[in-house]
């Protein structure tokens, strides 16, 4: 079985402080995503990475960025977070090609004072 | 840009009946598919079931069956008798069958329907 895991299941972090959300996935998948999940308004794509080094913003990246520096591991950094930020966020990774099935983590539910 | 609608934030349904969740799409691709993705209170998101655009026949898994309408770009998703477990966020999600690596990959989702199970 596919497994992605997540670093934490729940965080809480100051306005200001840098954070570092870590995926990992033990399926050799390319591709690597971070959504964050809110009420009302579903799933939003943040970034995307397809390779070691490789990434694309997605939806919405203002106040985010990624690290990929091995295949497994996909990282999310806030710069400086803010109250706003305070979200459930999910990883997940997929096979090379679009008919693939993205697996999912089991989320990290972060909230930011 | 594709958008995806689910017009139902709550559903009822009691046990061993049948419910069906709406969704419909917004796209000018001809080939794409489209995803089922259950989330049980636990938060782990699962793949219940896909379609591919191209295909013409409606996909089922066990219990779980869609109806397609690509005329229609709708996508809905029937649960026949149901079960405690099936209780769950329902997402219904777009992805486009055209690759070039990038953002095309993503999967755009709706907003979700949150599915109640009765005794």
């Amino acid at each position: 079985d596919v497994k992605v895991t997540q670093s934490s299941r729940y965080l809480v972090k100051r306005t200001g402080e840098k954070v570092f959300l870590e995926c990992v996935q033990d399926m050799d998948h390319e591709n690597m995503f971070w959504y964050r999940q809110d009420p009302g308004l579903g799933l939003r794509l943040i970034y995307f990475s397809y390779d070691v080094k490789m990434k694309e913003k997605g939806d919405i990246p203002e106040g985010y960025s990624v690290s990929r520096e091995k295949k497994e591991r996909f990282s999310l950094i806030l710069e400086s977070a803010s109250t706003n930020q305070t979200s459930m966020y999910l990883c997940a990774s997929s096979g090379s090609g679009n008919r693939y099935e993205q697996y999912f983590g089991p989320g990290t539910r972060l909230t930011v004072t | 840009a594709q958008t995806v609608t689910q017009s139902q934030p709550e559903m009822s349904v009691q046990e061993a009946e049948t419910v069906t969740l709406s969704c419909t799409y917004d796209t000018s691709e001809s080939d794409y598919y489209l995803f089922w993705y259950k989330q049980p209170p636990s938060r782990q998101m699962i793949l219940v079931i896909r379609q591919e655009a191209y295909k013409q026949q409606n996909a089922t898994e066990n219990r779980f069956s869609v109806n397609f309408q690509k005329a229609a770009k709708s996508f809905s998703l029937k649960i026949s008798d149901s079960q405690l477990g099936d209780a769950a966020m329902y997402f219904c999600a777009y992805r486009s069958a055209l690759y070039v690596g990038g953002t095309a990959s993503k999967l755009t989702f709706g907003t979700g329907t949150r599915l109640q199970v009765t005794l």
